[in-house]
């Protein structure tokens, strides 16, 4: 199974700090999105970052992807309490067509 | 900004009954999706659907599922007969383009489906 995992499963920060969620899968990608979904809400897609791709930036994000290690990284800088959310990593199998694997998510507190 | 609608947001049933819950994709959208999140649980992926027929479909996604496009712009799930661990968050997606290494999926709001 492709499925994503996260790591941690839960991180307790303070408004302002810098918050970091891993992501780790198991067989070769196309490519990686990272989703929040807000408690009990749908997925809101953050950013894509193909396989063939080492890094990408949008606004305060930044997803790393070290294919080698098959793992990505998001990195959300000058955290706010509207971040409080849970982060998903959904990975796209290569040779797979458009199935896309959900990992268990990553659920951010920020403290204001 | 365009975006994936799903309707109802919640839908409750008994049982037995058959259920179908809509979607209106994104219009210049191509693939769409169906996927579920059981309460604490993963996002799962059921259904993939392309050129008015399914492309992919999971082990999960069995006959007592179906997906219809009936007309340009809506996209359904229908559920025939409902078990309780039918009961879930389900999820419409929609891509542009013809396959999704180069396309973000788009998530609808969600349908919550309480089966009793």
């Amino acid at each position: 199974s492709q499925q994503g995992e996260e790591d941690p499963q839960a991180l307790s920060i303070q408004e302002g700090e810098n918050a970091t969620m891993n992501c780790s899968y198991k067989t070769s990608i196309n490519n990686l999105q990272w989703y929040r979904q807000n408690s009990g809400r749908g997925l809101v897609h953050l950013i894509l970052i193909r396989s063939n791709e080492r890094e990408k930036h949008s606004g305060r994000l930044r997803v790393t992807l070290d294919t080698s290690k098959k793992s990505s990284s998001l990195l959300i800088t000058a955290s706010r309490a509207a971040d409080t959310a849970s982060y998903f990593c959904a990975t796209l199998e290569a040779n797979t067509g458009n199935q896309f694997y959900f990992g268990t998510g990553t659920s951010l507190t920020v403290i204001p | 900004e365009p975006e994936v609608t799903q309707t109802p947001s919640h839908q409750v049933t008994q049982m037995g009954q058959e259920v179908i819950l809509r979607c209106v994709p994104i219009s210049n959208h191509l693939y769409f999706y169906w996927y579920r999140q059981i309460l604490g649980q993963k996002v799962e992926f059921l259904v993939s659907f392309y050129n008015n027929e399914i492309s992919e479909k999971s082990e999960i996604f069995d006959d007592q599922f179906s997906v219809e496009r009936p007309d340009g712009s809506n996209f359904t799930l229908k559920i025939r007969s409902t078990k309780l661990e039918d009961s879930a968050m389900y999820f419409c997606a929609s891509s542009e383009g013809t396959g999704a290494i180069w396309y973000e999926q788009y998530f609808g709001p969600g349908t919550r489906l309480t089966v009793t």
